[in-house]
């Protein structure tokens, strides 16, 4: 999988927005954003993906700009719960596995 | 929530013995994926199946082996475990045309002792 840039660590008030941002300068057009979290010693999540449109479902927003270099997951009502890490990844055809990178490790605090 | 389970979730196990992970969906799904991750570290895949009797070796070289003989069934075994082999073994699910939106077990931690 291609890189992506995301900070490493972010904190938000536990109620408001979290928004985390992604950078993937690189990716092509055939190739879809994906969002991913890891909780602590659990097994990781999906959480949403997209090709060019803007995308919501029961868990998260995904806005990705127009010339699709970056995108921002956001969590509109941030739960202690929602503490992890969480990673950004683009892939299109051929990939099988998912590979993250270092993620940015969200904390909500209370 | 997806419907993929595994077992054990943890396992002690002496140098040497032979260990099967296991690991079944209900989802019916088509792939399924292990994956091996240490604490804090990049997951990496070690095998996948499209299908029942498909297998295929991960990014990640890995003295494990699998099968698929029934499509919610996807289990690995270790002939002769090591400490080398102690980690966090995750397994995953997905079905569709695209295979990255991937449902994950909560995995078994194995230490080899």
């Amino acid at each position: 999988d291609a890189k992506t840039t995301q900070p490493p660590s972010m904190d938000c008030a536990e109620g408001r927005a979290a928004n985390l941002p992604c950078n993937h300068s690189t990716i092509s057009g055939n190739e879809y954003v994906y969002w991913y979290r890891q909780i602590h010693s659990q097994g990781p999540q999906y959480i949403i993906h997209g090709l060019k449109n803007n995308e919501t479902n029961e868990m998260a927003s995904l806005i990705i700009t127009e010339d699709r270099k970056s995108s921002t997951l956001i969590l509109p009502h941030a739960t202690l719960r929602d503490t992890a890490v969480y990673y950004c990844i683009f892939l299109g055809g051929g990939a099988d596995g998912l590979t993250f990178g270092k993620g940015t490790h969200l904390i909500i605090q209370p | 929530e997806a419907d993929i389970y595994q077992t054990p979730r943890y396992l002690v196990i002496g140098t040497g013995k032979k260990i099967t992970l296991e690991c079944s969906q209900t989802m019916g799904h088509d792939k399924m994926y292990w994956y091996q991750q240490d604490p804090g570290m990049e997951l990496h895949l070690i095998h996948y199946s499209y299908g029942v009797n498909s297998t295929e070796k991960g990014d990640l070289s890995s003295e494990s082996t699998v099968s698929r003989i029934r499509t919610e069934h996807f289990p690995l075994t270790l002939e002769s475990a090591r400490p080398s082999h102690t980690s966090q073994y995750l397994c995953a699910s997905s079905g569709g045309t695209l295979s990255y939106e991937q449902y994950f077990g909560p995995g078994t931690r194995l230490t080899v002792t």
